[in-house]
């Protein structure tokens, strides 16, 4: 499979642990985009990055959000001491810059309880 | 900020009805539109786009989309359903950044 792939797809954890998540986007695509979904809403915007260089950043990525993506592949999302509103799909994509098309992986699940 | 509108969170129809979601956003630029739909348990796939050119989309599986831009509007239609279109689907804005702003989405369920 050459898409977008998302690991975890699941991740329950207890209040105030901090988590991880791995995105890797599709090889050529050099921009990525990491949203957060809710139930009952759309995808909202997190962040952005252009190869590694994270372009923009969401009001909603409160400084407990962290994002990396070191050398312009893969990425990480963290989320230092959980908290219950954190509980969400978090969504990862990826685009080429001629294209404009975002892909899609299938998210990771989060659940802080 | 670009925002996105979708109504009838949830429509209910039955195996060859017509089906017309509605989608209008705010913001007076240039935009590119999406439509993307996530069917149960997988990820959202895009359905189609309109960047610029004939205002008449067509798309996967039969569906297509009018961009009016008078209207601020990029409404989805479909002629005839299938129970396999029960599906969730977004409307999207990209308008002037790089970012992606969805609406809340329509909850389609199509009655065999």
């Amino acid at each position: 499979d050459t898409g977008v792939s998302q690991n975890p797809r699941h991740k329950i954890t207890k209040r105030g642990q901090n988590v991880t998540f791995r995105c890797d986007p599709i090889s050529e695509h050099n921009r990525l985009y990491w949203y957060r979904q809710t139930l009952g809403q759309g995808p909202e915007f997190l962040t952005y990055f252009q190869n590694e260089a994270q372009l923009e950043k969401s009001r909603l990525l409160s400084d407990r959000f962290s994002a990396e993506r070191p050398k312009g592949s893969f990425s990480t999302l963290e989320i230092q001491r959980t908290e219950q509103g954190d509980s969400a799909m978090y969504l990862c994509a990826s685009s080429d810059p001629i294209n404009t098309e975002a892909f899609f992986g299938q998210g990771t699940r989060l659940t802080v309880v | 900020a670009q925002s996105v509108s979708q109504h009838n969170h949830h429509v209910i129809l039955s195996e060859a009805a017509s089906l017309e979601l509605g989608c209008n956003y705010s913001y007076g630029g240039t935009v590119n539109l999406f439509w993307y739909v996530q069917y149960p348990g997988q990820h959202l796939q895009l359905l189609l786009k309109y960047f610029s050119g004939d205002p008449l989309v067509k798309g996967i599986k039969g569906f297509e989309a009018e961009f009016i831009k008078s209207k601020f509007s990029f409404n989805l239609r479909k002629p005839s359903v299938q129970w396999s279109d029960t599906a969730e689907y977004f409307c999207a804005v990209k308008a002037g950044n790089n970012r992606l702003a969805f609406g809340k989405g329509n909850q389609v369920v199509v009655i065999p």
